[in-house]
Parts: structure tokens; sequence; C-alpha cells
């Protein structure tokens, strides 16, 4: 079945770097682009990063641009998240999902479990 | 502060119809299409209604979207214990560097 599973999450310290990752299966991955979405303890969700499906095109939210690096390796079947110079309120559960796109829309589907990342020292 | 605004919080009792709102603007909302998601307790969001009120394979007929102008609602039928969740409505932004927007999600109490 399609499924997205996220790694690399844990405690960090603030200014230090850690890196995440997504691996894909039971799709096409080459074909999607994909997101990162993350979720503050207690908040509402916020879209972090964007990557287009030949990983060509990367788009990211103000809040994390020139820290944050999306990438992904299409052989692999998997996206990643590079994440520099921490603060404590990147503090979040961050989820990849797959973009669904169609002529009338586009949706997130499915979206993984989530790994938590602490930014705490 | 979410771009899509969403009562907090809504309630009701089992088989009760209630009605979630989402309320965003001509960039968004009001020129494309809105998905509801709906986040049970301690798991990741999961997709309920894409399109304005397409449902996905096994989601219920319980739930139901609409879209009106620059507002959507999600609305839930026949109530059940196991809709108690959180549910966040989004749709895609025209504006510059902003995608998919979200709202600030309601949590559904069933009494």
């Amino acid at each position: 079945q399609v499924q997205l599973v996220e790694s690399g999450g844990g405690v960090v310290q603030p200014g230090r770097s850690l890196s995440l990752s997504c691996a894909a299966s039971g799709f096409s991955f080459s074909n999607y682009a994909m997101y990162w979405v993350r979720q503050a303890p207690g908040k509402g969700l916020e879209w972090v990063a964007i990557i287009s499906y030949d990983g060509s095109d990367k788009y990211y939210a103000d809040s994390v641009r020139g820290r944050f690096t999306i990438s992904r390796d299409n052989s692999k079947n998997t996206l990643y998240m590079q994440m520099n110079s921490l603060r404590r309120e990147d503090t979040a559960v961050y989820y990849c999902a797959r973009e669904v796109v169609t002529a009338m829309g586009s949706w997130l589907d499915p979206w993984g479990q989530g790994t938590l990342v602490t930014v705490s020292s | 502060q979410s771009v899509l605004t969403q009562p907090p919080s809504a309630s009701g009792t089992p088989g009760q119809r209630v009605t979630i709102s989402c309320s965003g603007s001509s960039s968004n909302i009001g020129s494309n299409t809105v998905n509801w998601y709906q986040q049970l307790p301690g798991t990741a969001p999961k997709l309920l209604i894409h399109r304005n009120n397409q449902r996905p394979s096994g989601v219920p007929d319980r739930f139901s979207g609409s879209k009106s102008g620059t507002s959507a609602s999600l609305a839930i039928s026949g109530l059940q214990s196991e809709d108690e969740a959180d549910y966040y409505c989004a749709a895609w932004d025209d504006s510059l560097n902003a995608h998919v927007v979200f709202g600030g999600g309601t949590k559904l109490t069933v009494l």
C-alpha cells in the first residue's frame, strides 16, 4: 500500500543540525511533488518545504528559508530535510506528505506517521 | 495565526449533526478547492475530504464538505464517539510564496 515513513527526529541543541528522511513505498515516488509539514506541540499544521517531482523546484516557508534544505533521491524513493541552525521554535512533529494533483485541485495524501524534533539545551 | 479561520472547538452528542466552518480569502478558498483533514488523537493527519466535497475511498458518507465563495464547511452527521478528533481545512494559496495554507484546526468533542 501507499506508505510514507519518516525517521531522523530527536533532541538537538539550539544552533545545531539534524537531518530527516522520509521513505516512500507503494507508488511511483518520482512522479509526485512532496511536502514537509510540521506541527508544534498543541498547535496546528504549518507547511515547511515543498520539492517538485524531479527536485528542480523547491519552496520554503519564511520561517525556515535559509536554514532548512529539502531534497530527494528518486532512485532511493526517499525525501530528505536538512535542518541547520535549529531554534527552539522549530520543535515540532515533522510529517512528510505526497501531493496529489488533478485538473480539479490538489491535496496531500498520504501523510507519514511523523517524527518528533525537539530543540532544547 | 493561521491563514484560514476555523472555530477552535465544536461539540455534539452521538447521532447529532455538527458543522465546522472555514473562512479564507479570494487568493485561497476563493480560487482553489478546499480539503479537510482529520487528526485522531496521537496520530498523523488523514485526508477526509478533497476538492471541496469528494470523499476518498473508505471515508463514511456521514462526512460531507461544501464551499461557497471564500468559505467552506465540513458537516458530520450521525455523530459517533470515534469522530472525536481535530479537523483542519486547507487550500492552496495563489499569493506570493504561499502554497498550501491551513486552518488553525477545530477540536471536535463528542459529549
